[in-house]
């Protein structure tokens, strides 16, 4: 089956700095990605969609100085959220479309949770 | 734009006990509708989805749903739950035919199972 893969699966960092969480779908191409946020206890939120050679689009409210996204190829997300600050700690989870599916499925990673000191 | 209510925010049962988990969206064309669950300290997983076709959808470990379009829902079913069930539950929908094909979910329900 198709397999997404998120890494690091938990890092810890020091306020002002950045740190970049990659997406891969390993077994299936996807010109598309999805980046949520999921806080403690609460529902997965839609971030930005990826779009494999051109820009992000971000939902309302999202700052998309503060969360760089990338997608430069179509196995490949990334996001990377800059001068990060304790109120960014989070679950980060990335989807991706597969491509091949007759009703382009999106399969989801499984997460990375941030912690900012 | 697409919205998914989950009525029930917090579920208590027992084992044994009947399951139903309800789940309303706001959107007037073709949907793709999806059950998730998390389990305490695990990543998301795909329970069901519903494309097209019958109605009645069957998932995993005995989760089955039914999408009924006049009332706009996909009610979660289980005729006997199992401890194990304890987790979150997320109602989601996709707008079928939308460029940007966003799932968007509901904001999930909190099932405890009692031994």
């Amino acid at each position: 089956g198709a397999v997404v893969s998120q890494h690091p699966s938990w890092v810890i960092c020091k306020s002002g700095t950045s740190v970049k969480i990659e997406c891969r779908s390993l077994d299936f191409q996807a010109t598309t990605m999805f980046w949520y946020r999921q806080f403690p206890k609460q529902s997965l939120m839609l971030m930005a969609t990826s779009n494999e050679g051109s820009k992000a689009t971000y939902e309302q409210g999202v700052e998309k100085d503060k969360f760089l996204i990338n997608h430069a190829s179509l196995t490949l997300s990334t996001l990377t959220v800059t001068s990060a600050h304790p109120e960014d700690s989070s679950f980060y989870i990335c989807s991706a479309r597969d491509l091949a599916s007759v009703y382009n499925e999106q399969f989801f990673g499984p997460g990375t949770r941030l912690t900012v000191l | 734009a697409q919205s998914v209510s989950q009525h029930n925010h917090h579920v208590i049962l027992s084992e044994a006990a009947s399951l139903e988990l309800g789940c309303n969206y706001s959107y007037g064309g073709t949907v793709n509708l999806f059950w998730y669950v998390q389990y305490p300290g695990q990543h998301l997983q795909l329970l069901l989805k519903y494309f097209s076709g019958d109605p009645l959808v069957k998932g995993i470990k005995g989760f089955e749903a039914e999408f009924i379009k006049s009332k706009f829902s996909f009610n979660l079913r289980k005729p006997s739950v199992q401890w194990s069930d304890t987790a979150e539950y997320f109602c989601a929908v996709n707008a079928e035919g939308r460029r940007d094909d966003k799932i968007i979910f509901g904001k999930g329900t909190r099932l405890h199972i009692l031994p």
